[in-house]
Formats: C-alpha cells, sequence, structure tokens
C-alpha cells in the first residue's frame, strides 16, 4: 500500500505570496492533519480534517487554512507570506478505528524569502 | 504552554547499549502516547505506542514504559545499533473519537556510535 504523498517537496516564494500545499493520504485513510515542524517550535499541529470537515484546529492564525475533498485528499493553504512560515509542512493520515495511529509523509519544505 | 515535555535533548550512546528517552504530559485528557523516528529530510515514522490501560509495551527492541500516576512516559531501545541514530519524538493525543491531533515532544537527538 503506497504511503503519505504530498506535492510539492520543496518551495520557495517570497513574502506576501500564498501558496498551496497537497497531500494524499493512504488509500482508505479518511483523516487526514496537517504540522508544522520549525527548529525552534518543533512539531506543532495545524488542523485536521474527516470526511471533508475541519474537526480539530491548532492555534495558528486564520492565513492557515486547509480543505478536503471527496476523495480524501487534503490541501492546505497559507497567505501572505511571512518569514517566519518557513518550515517543513508535514501531512498525516489515519484510519478511523486504527486507535489513533497516524502515518506521516515526507513533507513539504517551505522557504519563504 | 508545552504540555509534553521531553530529555534529553541530545543523547549518545555506544552500540549495543540501551537508550533511555523520557517524557511527562500533562494534560489528563491524553488517551493514546506514540513514538516517532525522524531521520533527516524524512517525515516521522510510527515506531510504538501505546495507551494508559498497560504499563508497559515491547516490539523488538524497543520498550515504553507508562506511569500513568507520574503522567510520565519512556521509550527503551536496547541493543542500540548506529543505524537507530536519528530524532526521536515523544507524543500524546486525547481520545480518538476527538480527533487526531497529536503534541509532540521536543525531540530527543539520538547518536549510536559504533
Amino acid at each position: 500500500k503506497a504511503g503519505v504523498t504530498q506535492t510539492p517537496r520543496y518551495l520557495i516564494k517570497t513574502r506576501g505570496q500564498q501558496v498551496t500545499l497537497s497531500c494524499s493520504p493512504i488509500s482508505g485513510h479518511r483523516s487526514v492533519s496537517w504540522y508544522q515542524q520549525t527548529p525552534g517550535q518543533g512539531l506543532q499541529f495545524l488542523f485536521e480534517y474527516f470526511s471533508e470537515t475541519q474537526r480539530n484546529k491548532g492555534n495558528f492564525p486564520g492565513r492557515f487554512s486547509g480543505r478536503q475533498f471527496s476523495n480524501s485528499r487534503s490541501e492546505m493553504n497559507v497567505s501572505t507570506l511571512e518569514l517566519g512560515d518557513s518550515a517543513l509542512y508535514l501531512c498525516a493520515s489515519s484510519l478511523p478505528g486504527d486507535g489513533g495511529a497516524q502515518y506521516f509523509g515526507p513533507g513539504t519544505r517551505l522557504l519563504v524569502l | 504552554q508545552q504540555q509534553v515535555k521531553q530529555s534529553p535533548q541530545s543523547l549518545i550512546v555506544q552500540k549495543g547499549g540501551i537508550s533511555i528517552i523520557n517524557c511527562a504530559y500533562e494534560n489528563t485528557a491524553f488517551d493514546y502516547f506514540p513514538w516517532y523516528q525522524q531521520f533527516p529530510g524524512k517525515g516521522p515514522a510510527l515506531l510504538i505506542a501505546i495507551r494508559p490501560d498497560v504499563s508497559e509495551k515491547k516490539e523488538g527492541r524497543f520498550t515504553i514504559s507508562f506511569n500513568k500516576s507520574a503522567k510520565q512516559f519512556s521509550l527503551h531501545i536496547m541493543d542500540s545499533q548506529p543505524g537507530d541514530s536519528a530524532t526521536y519524538f515523544c507524543a500524546a493525543s486525547p481520545d480518538n473519537n476527538a480527533g487526531n491531533m497529536l503534541t509532540f515532544g521536543g525531540g530527543t537527538r539520538l547518536m549510536v556510535k559504533p
């Protein structure tokens, strides 16, 4: 079974731009969560989508948003990019009834200049 | 507020030794405690996980010990190998019915010397 895939793997943007990242979960997984990883703040939860609905949200500004499609694929969007948004953005998927296990993709490394 | 505290930040162990990483949590609503292993340039990989109804879980060379009253849990890596050199994260999550949102510890960079 293929793992979680994320595209693109690397991205360079400038301040003020917006960016969209994509995540395809493991086949059959309906929950998709997004995390931000930085050297300073570590791994932080952004939001979770389940059955096309945002089920949980972390403590991030409204510039960070996401959505989930009927095939469980998910996108996250960051508008008005700031230098501090430079990070590795990780997507994780999980299977209902799997006890909470989340499986991560390789991440998208975003650099904001 | 850091809800999961992890120590040490870095650890050097000789090949064949035991690596021990500790975590403490504050939120009593946490119900699921996984450990992840991350290599440079890769996403975190689920290693082993435990729930509060058991005090220990072992999978191969990896063991989680869990102390509910102290709100602490730890990862033991037996017979540590150079290939185990990676960053390890503990995490915690509330009841799965509430959704999937992991709170991570700060990470431990493990180096196993040959």
